[in-house]
Parts: structure tokens; sequence; C-alpha cells
């Protein structure tokens, strides 16, 4: 079956790092994407990985291990604007077929 | 401003009703999905147009028809929905023919079937 798991809230606090973890079990995997979603808006890119290993991007890194279908996303120096929605979406190979998590609603206090 | 464009923001329609969704990207891009976001569950996709032909169809009922007459624009053509297709319908748009590359999302449009 196919199946994306991520908690469905964290909170942190302003200037802290955070992990959000993701498993996946899709048939054909072929990447897995992170999508940042603020409160009434649309979702915007954050993140690909296809190989294993640890992709840093400024404070956000995502990390994949396909062996384990686990990703996470970290975020460093947490700032207040980076509370909201973070999706994680596993891409079906040979196609456009993204199956998204729930997503995980990241709450940071000062 | 993602470059992608949907109208209208809001819509309320009688299940009786047929009315269209619209998506323009202006970014050159070649692929184009619809989604539906409802509350607490995952985005959903529906439907994926690459170069204009229809790639993927995940299992939606025939209430819901698109319609993608070119490589900018994409239409939801909808018609005697249930109350459950309450939901935000998302579109978005992705540069090559893939699928691995981003999707840029347009804001949405908020439907509300009554």
């Amino acid at each position: 079956g196919q199946n994306i798991d991520q908690p469905t809230e964290m909170t942190a606090t302003e200037g802290a790092i955070v992990q959000i973890n993701c498993t996946y079990q899709t048939s054909g995997f072929n990447g897995l994407f992170w999508y940042q979603q603020h409160a009434g808006e649309a979702p915007t890119f954050l993140s690909y990985n296809v190989l294993d290993g640890l992709e840093e991007k400024g404070r956000f890194s995502s990390f994949l291990s396909r062996s384990k279908g686990y990703s996470y996303l970290l975020l460093k120096e947490l700032q207040m604007k980076d509370s909201a929605s973070y999706l994680c979406a596993a891409l079906q190979g040979g196609g456009f077929k993204t199956i998204f998590g729930a997503g995980t609603r990241l709450f940071v206090k000062a | 401003e993602t470059g992608v464009t949907q109208t209208p923001r809001h819509l309320v329609m009688g299940m009786t009703n047929k009315k269209s969704l619209k998506c323009e990207q202006h970014l050159g891009h070649n692929a184009m999905y619809w989604y539906k976001q409802s509350a607490k569950k995952p985005l959903e996709l529906m439907f994926v147009y690459s170069l204009e032909e229809r790639v993927e169809n995940n299992s939606v009922p025939s209430r819901f028809s698109p319609e993608c007459p070119n490589s900018s624009h994409l239409f939801l053509h909808l018609h005697t929905l249930q109350p459950e297709d309450s939901a935000l319908y998302l579109c978005a748009s992705s540069l090559g023919t893939s699928g691995s590359e981003e999707q840029y999302f347009g804001p949405g449009t908020r439907l509300t079937v009554t």
C-alpha cells in the first residue's frame, strides 16, 4: 500500500533546532519532497531528495534514507515565521503521482 | 505570487449547479495538476496533464471533469457535486515532464457545496 506518516503537531522555541520526521511506504519510490504551507496559503517547495543523504539549503536541511523509508526536515535558528505546516510527499516512480502526508503543524514560540 | 493564478478564489454552489474552476500559469511550465485539500486530510492528487495530455487520473468521480486546452491553462468542470466535495482546490504546475521537479501552487479556490 501507500502510506506517509508524519507527526501531527510540534512545538519549538525561537532560535532552536527542530527535526520533523516522515516515514513512507510507496510503490516505485522516486524521491521525497518537503513543502511548507502557511495557514490560508498555498504550499511552497522546500526540498527534493532522491539519493540517500543530507541536503542543506540555508537554515533548512533535508535527509533521506531509501532503505529505511525515512526522511526528515531539519530547521535551524527557528524564527516565528517558520510557524506553518510542513508537508512530506513521496513521488511514485515513472510518473507524476505525488502522495502527500497529512502535514506537521509547527508552532514556534518566543 | 508564484506565477500560478486561480479563479474564482471562493465559490458557493448548489448540488445541481454546473461551474468551472480556472487555473493559469505564467511560468512556461509543461505540467499542470489539480489537487483537493480538505480539512485535516492530506493533499489529494486529482489529475495531472503533461504537454496537454492527461497522464494521471487518481480515481476521481466523473462529476469532476478536467480540461487542458493549452499548456498555460487548466480547467476543472464541476457538476452535480456533493457536500463532501467542499474543499480547497489547488492548481499547480511544474517545468518538466518527469514529475520530479518542484511544483508551484496557485492560491486555490475555496469551494462550498450547499
